[in-house]
């Protein structure tokens, strides 16, 4: 996988976007970037997926830089239940053995205060 | 449509003693994972299950660890002679082919 550096934490205010960047500058040409994110107690849950273009779904939007190294994740109006931990990962996807399996590091933990 | 589910959802057991831990992946996925979270840590991947090919065993810890699934749906998570340190909880995760891993809720174990 490549190696994915985040915040340990930020905040933000309830309605107001939250901006969480990644970065993955290792990151290699057909390696995509995953987000998903955790909330306390529950098993962790998707968002949101991209390989090169922005991409955009219910839950987020991902902006992805045009060298690929870097991106971040939009939750354009932050509700108290979008509070959580959130990870950036780029699993490994050339068809080795580690093929598949996702690397979670510490994430960001995201605060959404009133 | 139905999430992957886990069972049970809490499990206390005596150092020493076996469990099993089982996960039903969402219909129609081929591939199944299991991970671990300990307190307070990220998530540790323990084996993954792909179609038909020999699964991905790198990640269990010891070889009190073993995972089956059977008919390629349900898969069953033991450990035995369980010891302290295997608390945690137990994530199942599954996918269609490569695709995105939708995870199920865990199995929280507690050894005393």
């Amino acid at each position: 996988d490549a190696k994915t550096t985040q915040p340990p934490s930020m905040d933000c205010a309830e309605g107001r976007a939250a901006n969480l960047p990644c970065n993955h500058s290792t990151i290699s040409g057909n390696e995509y970037v995953y987000w998903y994110r955790q909330i306390h107690s529950q098993g962790p849950q998707y968002i949101i997926h991209g390989l090169k273009n922005n991409e955009t779904n219910e839950m987020a939007s991902l902006i992805i830089t045009e060298d690929r190294k870097s991106s971040t994740l939009i939750l354009p109006h932050a509700t108290l239940r979008d509070t959580a931990v959130y990870y950036c990962i780029a699993p490994y996807n050339a068809g080795g053995t580690s093929y598949g399996k996702l690397t979670f590091g510490q994430g960001t933990i995201l605060t959404v205060h009133p | 449509g139905a999430g992957v589910s886990q069972s049970p959802s809490n499990k206390v057991t005596e150092k020493g003693k076996d469990v099993e831990l089982r996960c039903d992946p969402i219909s129609g996925h081929t591939a199944l994972y299991w991970y671990r979270q300990s307190l307070g840590q990220g998530l540790e991947f323990l084996i993954y299950f792909q179609g038909n090919s020999a699964p991905d065993k790198s990640g269990l810890p010891s070889d009190r660890f073993s995972a089956e699934r059977t008919g390629g749906s349900v898969s069953t998570l033991t450990i035995q002679r369980t010891q302290q340190e295997d608390s945690a909880v137990y994530l199942c995760a599954s996918s269609r082919g490569w695709e995105t891993q939708y995870f199920g809720p865990g199995t929280r174990l507690l050894v005393l």
